[in-house]
């Protein structure tokens, strides 16, 4: 049981490259998230998804899009990388309990656009 | 904003000691969470308080949850050198907000000498 993985953990890109980071969670949640979290800030919430087939926006969507094609993985991808977009991008899947929900994170990935 | 805001935003004492944190939000919720990050991993889930409770232990972590002044604490016990981590408290925003959804503070950077 690995839990959240993320793939990958660092990456470099240039301005105006796309690259997709993967999530994947082996719990059968239907629940995942994809946050970012920038120094001195909290995690802000990008997109989620609330089960196969489904995203929806959170706070700060610019810029970035998702896919759920299956259920164990959630998609994140920039089309059009920019300096703005450095950042620690963390994944989470939900676990429902009762009428309440705890969430599991990945360990992150660390991009950096220059 | 929804999310919480921690105070302090950090905070440096010995081993042995006590840490206490305060966590503050502004809208009704149903749950709080209390999260711990450590430098370059992801968060952990440390404990969960609903609206009805005021008070819940967990080995050496003690939160406390006033939702008449929208607040909870959070208190390490004897603190030790590995408990240095980054905690955030997260509510879920109470009724009509996204399900699963969690609003993040800033966090408190605890820092516990040896």
């Amino acid at each position: 049981n690995a839990g959240v993985t993320q793939t990958p953990k660092f990456r470099v890109l240039k301005t105006g490259q796309s690259m997709t980071l993967l999530c994947a969670q082996d719990m059968n949640h239907e629940y995942m998230y994809w946050y970012r979290q920038d120094p001195g800030m909290g995690l802000r919430l990008i997109h989620y998804s609330v089960g196969e087939g489904t995203t929806a926006k959170g706070e700060v969507p610019d810029g970035y899009n998702v896919s759920r094609l299956k259920k164990q993985n959630f998609l994140l991808g920039l089309e059009s990388a920019a300096p703005s977009q450095t950042s620690v991008y963390f994944c989470a899947s939900i676990r429902r309990f009762e009428s309440l929900y705890e969430q599991y994170f990945g360990p992150g990935t660390r991009l950096t656009v220059t | 904003s929804q999310q919480g805001e921690e105070d302090p935003q950090a905070l440096s004492i010995q081993e042995g000691e006590n840490a206490t944190m305060n966590c503050s939000y502004k809208t009704s919720i149903n749950n709080l969470q209390w999260y711990r990050q450590n430098s370059g991993r992801g968060l952990v889930h440390l404990i969960l308080i609903r609206s009805n409770e005021r008070e819940k232990h967990s080995g050496r972590l003690r939160v406390t949850l006033d939702t008449s002044k929208k607040s909870s604490s959070l208190l390490i016990t004897a603190s030790r050198a590995a408990d240095t981590a980054s905690y955030f408290c997260a509510t879920d925003g109470g009724r009509g907000s996204t399900l699963g959804r969690l609003y993040f503070g800033r966090g408190t950077q605890l820092t516990v000498w040896p």
